[in-house]
């Protein structure tokens, strides 16, 4: 069976600090990949997609970047952290074609100080 | 552009009684529909979705949608509300090939 793997779990960092978020897949090959960010315990905003190696889609312009070094591993990153960045971070995977699924990894809480 | 509205913020209901949690879509085509549940500091649980067939799909932990096409909706519903029920419910839809669009949510609150 697949499972989705985050982390760290919570994170508190300062202001102007670099970030590295991680999030890995087992069970299956070549998915795709999304971040996603939730604020204030409510709606869901897509950051970033990927279809495959090396290939990252941005939906919403800001400090934060991605990257997909191996099939199963997505990275969310940042160089200088903004206040605004806070927030809980989720990492979801679905079959690469057709209207499936994504299932939603466990999350990273953000905390931005 | 594609939107989904989940017009209540907050439903509450009685332990015992039928639960509604209401979904409204503006999306062309003839997408694919999701709900999820997420539990505090929790990522979303697939809960159930529609694809095409019955527009009754039913789902996880007792849940049930119907899929109404004339009125672009998809509510969510359990015959029997369980506290354990309560947390924050999300709506989502997607077209083939397309990125999924997620509603607002709704807090779901199953008094004793």
């Amino acid at each position: 069976s697949q499972t989705i793997h985050q982390w760290p779990a919570t994170l508190v960092q300062p202001v102007g600090s670099p970030l590295s978020l991680e999030c890995t897949v087992e069970g299956t090959s070549n998915p795709n990949l999304y971040w996603y960010r939730q604020a204030a315990g409510r709606g869901l905003q897509l950051l970033f997609y990927s279809v495959g190696i090396g290939q990252i889609s941005s939906e919403v312009p800001q400090n934060l970047s991605a990257s997909r070094p191996q099939d199963r591993q997505f990275i969310l990153s940042s160089k200088k952290l903004l206040l605004s960045d806070s927030g809980f971070y989720l990492c979801a995977w679905s079959v690469a074609l057709g209207g499936e699924t994504q299932y939603f990894g466990p999350g990273t809480r953000l905390l931005v100080l | 552009a594609q939107s989904v509205a989940q017009p209540e913020d907050q439903v509450n209901v009685a332990e015992g009684n039928p639960l509604t949690v209401k979904c409204t879509y503006s999306v062309s085509g003839n997408p694919y529909l999701f709900w999820y549940v997420q539990y505090p500091n929790r990522g979303l649980q697939f809960l159930l979705k529609y694809i095409t067939g019955d527009n009754l799909v039913k789902g996880s932990y007792g849940f049930e949608a119907e899929f109404n096409k004339s009125q672009t909706s998809f509510h969510l519903k359990k015959p029997s509300a369980l506290v354990s029920d309560s947390a924050l419910y999300f709506c989502a839809v997607r077209n083939y090939g397309q990125n999924f669009v997620f509603g607002p949510g709704t807090r779901l609150s199953v008094l004793p």
